[in-house]
């Protein structure tokens, strides 16, 4: 079974800070991991997803997001945070399962951009 | 990318009536749709899985005769919710993709109120 850890409920940065919101998952077979967003009232945008090859993966609106292994993380960065990411952002994890796989969301964490 | 449209966005009903929820893939042949709950400040829940032609696949503790799925073609899935009570009020969001390890798409999500 696959579980989906995200530290911290709430995370609250200046404008131009650095983003740092954490994931750490459990799977037992190699997972796929994704981040997404969601605004108030809307569904779930992908920001990014990891599923195989280089562990450094880039997003948009400028987050990436690091695939480490050993650490069982895949930790969300964005080097300066900008008004408009406030929301809410989801991690995801998905075992290659093939048409069973399904996804194990995160409890999420509220980002607050201040000024 | 690929566009789900989940209709209505908002819907408020008495107790007691049944409410239908249609989620659409616009662009895309969706094989597997995912029907989600989400409590205020909370993750998501997975309530089922349906694949086209077949019955839906209920998460444990989902009732299925008060959610009932339908995935009657490629395009289409619906929700219906049956004898709605208060605790039934929440967010709903669909999701659909084309295969088993492809990505999967979210509609924008419908705001149940019972009342």
């Amino acid at each position: 079974a696959q579980s989906v850890t995200q530290l911290g409920s709430h995370v609250s940065v200046s404008e131009g800070a650095l983003v740092l919101l954490r994931c750490n998952y459990s799977s037992s077979v190699p997972p796929y991991l994704f981040w997404y967003v969601q605004y108030p009232n809307q569904g779930l945008q992908l920001l990014l997803k990891y599923t195989t090859g280089a562990t450094l993966v880039k997003g948009i609106n400028g987050f990436e997001a690091e695939f480490k292994k050993s650490e069982t993380s895949f930790h969300l960065t964005k080097p300066s945070a900008h008004m408009s990411d406030a929301a809410e952002y989801f991690c995801a994890v998905r075992t290659n399962t093939g048409t069973a796989s399904k996804l194990t969301f995160g409890t999420g964490t509220r980002l607050q951009v201040t000024l | 990318g690929a566009v789900v449209s989940q209709h209505p966005s908002r819907v408020i009903c008495k107790s007691g009536t049944s409410v239908k929820i249609e989620c659409r893939s616009l662009d895309f042949q969706a094989t597997t749709m995912f029907w989600y709950r989400q409590f205020p400040k909370q993750s998501l829940m997975l309530m089922a899985t349906s694949n086209e032609g077949s019955k839906a696949t209920y998460e444990q503790g989902v009732e299925k005769d008060k959610f009932l799925i339908n995935h009657a073609s490629l395009t289409l899935s619906t929700l219906t919710v049956t004898s709605a009570h208060p605790e039934d009020s929440s967010f709903y969001i669909c999701s659909a993709r084309t295969g088993g390890n492809t990505e999967a798409f979210f509609g924008q999500g419908t705001r149940l109120t019972v009342v």
